[in-house]
């Protein structure tokens, strides 16, 4: 089985701050993805970054991007130059890749960017 | 290209009903997921169907089903109502191929208020 644990629920920064979220997992498969989601008040969920787990490299997005430790099982995110915009839950989530074809989320955590 | 849409976006019903929810994917996507985040429950898997078949289901009562149909669009039931399925009901598709799931993007949800 798989579980995800976001350990922070709520975080706050100012404007133009770098922060980071974290995630950790636990699953017995070996090949899986990992994502972060976020969720702004309009409750629209949006995909922020995708990392295969097979890869070592660690994903970027324009000003996000992710620690991936995988003998570790930890999954960060880093959100660099932080907007207003930015505001929302961000939940972090896993899926392997075949099978089950389900997401398990952790519980979120509540990001205020203060101007 | 449009994203994922669903319908209605808020309703509100009374114990015992019965309800519809909708969703249309991306074109392209053959997978539909279906998920309940109830408030201090998180985001809770209910249903996946691929191809017109349910390929996996959450641990949630039989009074939740579902379909999806030809066009891969996909209806949520939910009979006999009760106060604590009152949640945001949130749907995604993705592309399935070869046995791997690929991401899942999200559609705005449906407002599901029991009374």
């Amino acid at each position: 089985a798989q579980t995800v644990t976001q350990s922070q629920p709520e975080m706050s920064v100012q404007e133009a701050e770098t922060v980071t979220l974290s995630c950790t997992y636990d699953t017995s498969e070996s090949n899986y993805y990992l994502f972060w989601y976020k969720q702004p008040p309009s409750r629209q969920m949006i995909l922020v970054i995708r990392q295969e787990a097979y890869k070592q490299q660690n994903a970027t997005e324009n000003r996000f991007s992710v620690n991936f430790q995988k003998a570790a099982k930890s999954f960060s995110l880093k959100i660099s130059d932080s907007q207003l915009g930015d505001t929302a839950m961000y939940f972090c989530a896993s899926s392997i890749i075949q099978g089950a074809q389900k997401l398990v989320f952790g519980q979120g955590t509540r990001l205020t960017i203060n101007p | 290209e449009a994203g994922v849409t669903q319908s209605p976006t808020h309703l509100i019903k009374t114990r015992g009903q019965q309800v519809t929810l909708r969703c249309s994917p991306i074109s392209g996507h053959t997978s539909v997921y279906w998920y309940q985040q109830a408030l201090g429950l998180g985001l809770q898997f209910l249903l996946w169907y691929d191809e017109g078949e349910e390929r996996n289901r959450g641990n949630f009562p039989p009074r939740f089903s579902g379909r999806q149909f030809p066009n891969y669009s996909s209806e949520l039931n939910v009979n006999a109502l009760e106060l604590e399925d009152s949640a945001l009901y949130l749907c995604a598709s993705s592309a399935y191929r070869q046995g791997n799931q690929e991401t899942q993007y999200f559609g705005p949800g449906t407002r599901l208020l029991v009374l």
